[in-house]
């Protein structure tokens, strides 16, 4: 079964440069979350989009913005990067319609600010 | 506020079965259950809803108890593959669009 594309997989950027990350849910999902995870922590929620509107935001930095387009995938845009950015940055997707709202999480992607 | 989760770390011999808890100050609309190997993403084991409970693998299973906020995921003959770290992510009711994931469980099998 298809599952999440996130893209791409590690990535390696200085302080103040800037970044995009890829997602690609599930075919028929129409939910997008992002999650950013420090080393030892638990994923911590940045923002989500239901059908391409932004449905819910978290402790996500001002630097930071995100979309999703009429295919359904999502891009994370992260500027003026911090040592402090360095993390897993998870996607996962959902199906809302089915009423129960299971996400599904890709790969993830390393991000190391030098 | 965040999901307290206990114990933060327990060790097992195979076989062996375990309980993780999940405790929340906010009323709960549903509790998901991952579990999340070093370096790799966190994979749906079950879902809760209102009290309910459904079975994601034949030898883990889990309970939610609404009016406590809590849940409880047991885990019974444990194996090696269930290491990894198991986190409780929990949706509020008014704000089903995220999963506001607890404080973690290491669990570690050993032979």
């Amino acid at each position: 079964a298809a599952g999440v594309i996130q893209s791409p997989r590690h990535l390696i950027k200085e302080k103040r440069e800037t970044a995009t990350l890829k997602c690609y849910p599930i075919p028929r999902h129409d939910t997008v979350y992002w999650y950013q995870q420090g080393p030892g922590q638990d994923p911590q929620f940045l923002i989500s989009f239901y059908e391409k509107m932004q449905s819910d935001k978290g402790s996500i930095p001002d630097r930071f913005s995100a979309q999703q387009f009429s295919d359904y995938h999502s891009e994370l845009n992260m500027s003026s990067l911090e040592l402090g950015d360095s993390a897993l940055y998870f996607c996962a997707s959902s199906r809302r319609g089915q009423g129960v709202n299971i996400q599904y999480f890709g790969a993830g992607t390393r991000l190391s600010v030098l | 506020q965040q999901p307290v989760q206990s114990p933060q770390a327990v060790i097992l011999r195979e076989g062996e079965d375990a309980v993780i808890n999940c405790s929340s100050s906010k009323a709960l609309y549903s509790v998901h259950w991952y579990r999340q190997k070093h370096g790799e993403a966190p994979v749906f084991l079950m879902i809760l809803l209102k009290g309910g409970e459904q079975k994601g693998h034949d030898k883990i299973s889990a309970s939610f108890n609404e009016k406590k906020q809590q849940s409880s995921l047991y885990l019974t003959a444990s194996q090696l593959s269930y290491s990894g770290t198991y986190f409780c992510g929990t949706e509020k009711y008014g704000a089903t669009n995220k999963l506001i994931f607890g404080t973690g469980t290491l669990l570690a099998v050993q032979p």
